[in-house]
Parts: C-alpha cells; structure tokens; sequence
C-alpha cells in the first residue's frame, strides 16, 4: 500500500516561511493535496497539484513536487498565528480510484 | 452554497448500541466519502459512494460497518454494535462531477463508553 510520511511538528515565528514536507512511496500518484486541520474541526482543502506540475503558487501558498525524489512540499510566506494548525497531505493514486491516502499530519505551530 | 453538513456532531454510545452518523453533501455533489480518524492519527478512507451505489468499500470493516446514498437524503454511515474501538472522528468528504476535489465536513466525534 501507499505510504505518506511527514514530519510530526514544525515551530516558526510570526512574519517568517513556514515549510512543510511529505514523502511518499507510489510513483503512480495523480492528484497530490494539503489540507489544514484546527482544533476540533474539519479539513479545509488548501491547494492542490496535478502530477505534471513542479510548482503551483496561490497567494501566500506554494506548492512543490518532486517527482524524482517523490517529495512534495507547501511553504508558507508571511506566517501567521492563524496559520496554527495541523496540515496533512493527501494523495489519490491508481486508476479509477478515489481514496486520498493521508499523511499523519504536521503540527505547526506559530510563535508570536 | 452550504459546505458539507454532517450530523450530529457529537455521539456518545455505550458499548453495544448502535451508531448512526449522516452526511450531507454540497450542494451538486454526487460523490460521498466517509474516512475514519483516530487521535493523533492521519485520516484512513472507509469508503465512497455514489447515489444508490457503493463504488469502492475497500477501506470498510468486514463487520458491523455499513454505508448507503440514498437516492433522496443524506448518506449514512451505521456501526453496529458498537466497541471502544470505534470511538474516532468520522469525516465526510463530498467531491464535484470533475472528481479532482474532495470537501470535507466538519466530522462526528463517536465516544464508545
């Protein structure tokens, strides 16, 4: 099966890039995602990058994807407190298949 | 447009008792998925549904767990008999005719005592 990894936590300060990176194992993967968690809510869809894309950018976001290495990456310009949240990322991979296979997420936490 | 609405948001059974979570999806939406998160845990796919069909079930406990999409209404999941175990946060997910976005509503949180 699939296997996202990411690392469990990230700490910045307010105003700096926060960069947070998933791994994983199926070249196969078609649609790779992030989505944002707070406390006791659900999952807000971020961004997302089709497989053919290196980069994708949507104001303060920026998505990378590394093919080669199977690494994709979200950065953060300009962090906020806001942007205190666990951020997951999530991959549809095989043909006809619908389920996103999720990391266990990256707990960022912003320091004023 | 209302987002993804799932209720209710918060269940607690007892230990045997059964467990009803509905779903439903935005508006336009005719694909459902329902995953399954454990604390401190990422969320695990459980399974997706179209209307009055179960496309894909492969993440789906070969007992006690049973999902529908009713032609009208909202999309259920039931667990039956419910264990300790069971006790997560179940999120709904609902996707556009494109299929490329998944939406995900804000969960129900089973407490099994």
């Amino acid at each position: 099966g699939e296997d996202v990894e990411q690392s469990l936590f990230l700490s910045v300060r307010e105003g700096d890039s926060s960069v947070i990176n998933c791994t994983y194992t199926d070249s196969s993967s078609t649609y790779l995602y992030w989505y944002k968690q707070e406390p006791g809510a659900g999952l807000q869809l971020l961004t997302y990058i089709f497989s053919n894309m290196d980069m994708k950018q949507d104001q303060r976001l920026t998505v990378l994807l590394n093919k080669k290495d199977k690494h994709l990456s979200l950065r953060i310009a300009d962090t906020q407190t806001g942007d205190s949240a666990i951020y997951f990322c999530a991959l549809l991979t095989g043909t006809g298949r619908r389920a996103l296979t999720f990391g266990s997420g990256t707990r960022l936490q912003v320091q004023p | 447009n209302a987002g993804v609405m799932q209720n209710p948001r918060h269940l607690v059974r007892r230990r045997g008792q059964e467990a009803r979570l509905r779903c439903s999806p935005m508006k336009g939406h005719s694909h459902v998925y329902w995953y399954r998160q454990l604390p401190e845990e990422g969320l695990k796919f459980m399974v997706y549904l179209q209307k009055e069909n179960i496309i894909d079930e492969s993440g789906m406990p070969k007992e006690r767990f049973s999902a529908e999409f009713p032609k009208e209404g909202p999309s259920i999941l039931r667990i039956q008999q419910v264990v300790r175990g069971d006790s997560a946060a179940y999120f709904c997910a609902s996707s556009p005719p494109s299929l490329e976005e998944q939406y995900f509503g804000p969960g129900t949180r089973l407490t099994v005592t």
